[in-house]
């Protein structure tokens, strides 16, 4: 199975800041990574996929990029509410992986 | 508007069955891979189960091979998963999603032991 290390797993910060996600794939996923948001009792919802494609309706606050093996996601402006817990999850070979979560927190 | 919605869920004894469904609306169903995906309480997400747009070839984690099954119903615009000989380790919200951009909001699924 494709393994998704997602890192860091928390992290702190502030209104306004830059905050950027990794995620590192073990084996090539072939840029078929998807990023998803989700706030504490809803449902995921979908960012980026294809490691860079902007999700029609999400913020251009967001972005993504990356190549293989390391992907990232990035917040340009952290709003609040933008704190959630982030995910990524390749798509490319089943089973389907998701990386452990990133739980973005209010400094 | 697309949208999903999960229905089916409850509370269950460990070696229990449960069917649960999902209906699609706003969009062409028969032409997407569909998924269920759970998360236990407090943990991240776990891909569960996947079916092609036909419905003929079928995708599962290796923690419910055997156990469970997705299925599909494109006149009706319907994803099921049966679950059977369920553990307590399958207690979670169980989402279903078309293909990787669109999630229903969740059913939750509790096995007592």
């Amino acid at each position: 199975d494709i393994q998704m290390t997602q890192s860091p797993s928390s992290l702190s910060a502030s209104v306004g800041d830059r905050v950027t996600i990794t995620c590192r794939a073990s084996q090539d996923i072939n840029n078929y990574v998807a990023w998803f948001q989700q706030k504490p009792g809803k449902a995921p919802k979908s960012l980026i996929y294809e490691a860079s494609e902007l999700q029609s309706g999400v913020p251009s606050k967001f972005s993504g990029s990356g190549s293989g093996p390391d992907f990232t996601l990035t917040i340009s402006s952290l709003q609040p509410e933008d704190f959630a817990t982030y995910y990524c999850q390749q798509y490319d070979t089943y089973p389907l992986t998701f990386g452990q979560g990133t739980r973005v927190e209010i400094k | 508007e697309e949208q999903l919605l999960e229905s089916g869920g409850g509370l269950l004894q460990r070696g229990g069955s449960l069917r649960l469904s999902c209906a699609a609306s706003g969009f062409t169903f028969s032409s997407y891979d569909m998924s269920w995906v759970r998360q236990a309480p407090g943990k991240g997400l776990e891909w569960v189960s996947a079916i092609n747009p036909s419905g003929d070839s079928t995708h599962y984690a290796d923690s419910v091979k055997g156990r469970f099954t997705i299925s599909r119903d494109n006149s009706k615009y319907i994803l099921y998963l049966q679950m059977d000989s369920v553990r307590p380790d399958d207690t979670a919200t169980y989402y279903c999603a078309k293909y990787i951009d669109l999630w229903g909001r969740g059913t939750l699924v509790t096995v007592s032991s």
